[in-house]
């Protein structure tokens, strides 16, 4: 059975303090790794797909790697606008499901 | 463009009551589903469509009624609802073909059942 678990489930940060957050996953042919950052009440907001271990990808203050155990969430110098839950899910095989971490809940303090 | 579209933003009904949530995307993607969050749990699969037929069900109640009239659009009909179907409902889509695997999700639905 595919699963994924996210630590820690809740960071709090100062402004410019640098973190990583941490998804483990076991799944059988991994299809894909997604990260997703969920604003309160609102849709999850696509971030990164990572496909094979050693892959790495980045979009301003965050990168994202891929081992073949566990993905890297890594936030460089967050500011308050970063405050949100991070979501990590993998898709295996043919299924068309995504299997979702509980997050974690990110909080930047200014 | 990877935007999903839902409506209404917000719903209250009465467990009596019928309702419907509308979802539409404009990117092409043959794959459309829906999915039930809690407050403080992740996204919960119920229905997936793909190329306008039902190809996961997952074992929800029938008060939940699911229809995909075109390829772009994803309705989610309601009726007879309980409080505990208050939640946060959530479309989303995926494009076909490798490298297409991301799913991009809507803003959301959020109901409330009286």
């Amino acid at each position: 059975e595919d699963q994924v678990t996210q630590s820690p489930e809740a960071l709090r940060l100062q402004e410019g303090e640098s973190s990583s957050l941490n998804c483990s996953y076991t799944v059988s042919g991994l299809r894909g790794l997604f990260w997703y950052r969920q604003d309160p009440g609102k849709g999850p907001e696509f971030l990164f797909t990572l496909y094979s271990a050693g892959e790495e990808k980045e979009k301003e203050r965050l990168k994202a790697t891929l081992t073949k155990k566990e993905s890297f969430l890594h936030i460089t110098a967050p500011k308050p606008e970063d405050s949100a839950t991070y979501l990590c899910a993998v898709g295996g095989g043919g299924s068309e499901k995504l299997v979702f971490g509980k997050g974690t809940k990110l909080t930047v303090n200014p | 463009d990877t935007e999903v579209t839902q409506t209404p933003k917000h719903l209250v009904m009465g467990m009596t009551n019928k309702k419907s949530l509308k979802c539409e995307q404009h990117m092409g993607h043959r794959a459309m589903y829906w999915y039930k969050q809690k407050a403080k749990k992740p996204p919960e699969l119920m229905f997936v469509y793909s190329y306008e037929k039902l190809s996961i069900n997952e074992s929800v109640p029938s008060r939940f009624s699911p229809e995909c009239p075109n390829s772009s659009l994803l309705n989610l009909h309601l009726h007879a609802l309980q409080p505990e179907d208050s939640a946060l409902y959530l479309c989303a889509s995926r494009g076909q073909g490798k490298g297409s695997y991301e799913q991009y999700f809507g803003p959301g639905t959020r109901l409330t059942v009286t």
